[in-house]
């Protein structure tokens, strides 16, 4: 059965150092990966996506994640953290057979910036 | 910009009550989702739609039904609502696979529906 697990409830990192928001999956076959962002109160924002080629896959706000097949994990990165990025981040998959664009979703990861 | 709306940011009910949810999207969007989102166990879809009437269970169906008549509304039911549907619901929408193109379509969200059944 395909899942994805966020193994850190959250992560807390100061602001202007790297962050990383861990993510690992399985799926049978090679599969769609995303990044969601979720701002208090809000909706889910889509931040970037895994299909296919180059490994490392840049997004919106200055997010990048890598895919890395081996370990089956996509994690997801910034260079330099910005209090404004404190927000719950959750990570998704789909199956590349799945013809109907079904998401499974990690459980969340809380990430938060400080000063 | 892709605009995914839900009729209601905060909704109190009782036990028992029929609470209807909608959700409308205005990208012309063949695919919509209605999933829930509860603290440590992240979004879980409860039914999607590929089409008008067409309707297909999620993960966890059990307590809820859904209706869609037209191609932007996306309704989400509860026939009886009971405390443990106290949760954040979202709805989300997206074009058929394969429409743009890309071999995938990304599913774009509405602002969510805190519901509290008391």
């Amino acid at each position: 059965a395909q899942s994805v697990a966020q193994p850190e409830d959250q992560v807390n990192v100061a602001e202007g150092n790297p962050l990383t928001v861990k993510c690992t999956y399985s799926v049978s076959g090679n599969p769609y990966l995303f990044w969601y962002v979720q701002y208090p109160n809000r909706g889910l924002q889509f931040l970037l996506k895994y299909i296919t080629g180059d490994n490392l896959v840049k997004g919106s706000y200055g997010f990048e994640a890598e895919f890395n097949k081996s370990q089956t994990s996509f994690h997801l990165k910034k260079p330099s953290a910005l209090v404004s990025d404190s927000a719950l981040y959750f990570c998704a998959v789909r199956e590349r057979g799945n013809q109907g664009g079904k998401l499974i979703f990690g459980q969340g990861t809380e990430l938060s910036v400080k000063p | 910009d892709v605009k995914v709306t839900q009729s209601s940011r905060y909704l109190v009910k009782r036990t028992g009550e029929k609470v209807f949810l909608e959700c409308v999207q205005d990208m012309d969007h063949e695919n919509m989702f209605w999933y829930r989102q509860d603290p440590g166990l992240g979004l879980r879809l409860i039914y999607f739609s590929y089409d008008v009437k067409m309707k297909e269970k999620g993960d966890i169906p059990e307590g809820y039904s859904v209706s869609r008549e037209k191609k932007e509304r996306f309704s989400l039911i509860l026939e009886s609502a009971s405390t443990n549907q106290t949760s954040m619901y979202l709805c989300a929408s997206s074009f058929r696979l394969g429409k743009s193109g890309a071999g995938f379509e990304t599913q774009y969200f509405g602002p969510g529906t805190r519901l509290l059944v008391l």
